[in-house]
């Protein structure tokens, strides 16, 4: 198994929403990043899990929430987000070893703030 | 982090070689040289890797100079399917938490 499965495909919510976007793996990867994607533009790294913990926050705003439960997992909970944060939100994961450093990514859940 | 530089965008057509070139100029000694594919709304996906001289597999092959201050990704025999955006990404191979941050891209158009 290859895949890293990003859900929901498509969220749409409101401003004064709480919602969750979820990523699951299980190629035994000990690595997990969420990333972000606006419109012709590349994917902006958000943060970065290493053995279930974060290891990388890239000053994301606090109304961006991750969470990594186990080594398969990772969440992004998202509260009063703004408009201006809809994108294409990606998962990829690594074996995160020196010799290695392939990402292999989610398809991405495409999210609509309005 | 050492910073890349390609072209914006690229045409090409059927059949043809297409070669990309990435600018580098700062690599460090650790640093590893990677290349992925993006096809719209779709994560990207990885293409190759490299230290130095060539890498071959069966998608395409990487050339590296031996300043390594540039890469060429050439994808042979170019299809309609190979029009996406390139990513070349420079990183640390010897920094376990490594920041895996993507440059602009090359946008490559395939024309029939």
């Amino acid at each position: 198994d290859t895949e890293v499965t990003q859900t929901p495909k498509h969220l749409v919510m409101g401003m004064t929403n709480k919602k969750s976007l979820k990523c699951e793996q299980h190629m035994g990867h000990r690595a997990m990043y969420w990333y972000k994607q606006k419109a012709k533009k590349p994917p902006e790294l958000m943060f970065v899990y290493s053995y279930e913990k974060l290891s990388i926050n890239e000053s994301v705003p606090s109304r961006f929430s991750p969470e990594c439960p186990n080594s398969s997992l990772l969440n992004l909970h998202l509260h009063a987000l703004q408009p201006e944060d809809s994108a294409l939100y990606l998962c990829a994961s690594s074996k995160l070893t020196v010799s290695d450093k392939e990402l292999f990514f989610g398809e991405g859940s495409r999210l609509t703030v309005l | 982090l050492a910073k890349t530089t390609q072209p914006i965008s690229m045409d090409s057509y059927e059949g043809q070689e297409v070669n990309i070139t990435c600018s580098h100029n700062n690599i460090a000694t650790n640093d590893y040289i990677t290349w992925y594919q993006q096809f719209p709304s779709q994560g990207p996906r990885f293409i190759i890797q490299g230290y130095k001289t060539k890498v071959t597999n069966e998608v395409a092959s990487l050339f590296i100079p031996a300043d390594r201050k540039s890469s060429t990704l050439s994808l042979p025999r170019v299809s309609l399917s190979d029009t996406a955006v390139y990513y070349c990404l420079v990183g640390d191979k010897e920094n376990r938490d490594d920041k895996i941050i993507f440059g602009k891209g090359t946008r490559l158009h395939i024309l029939p």
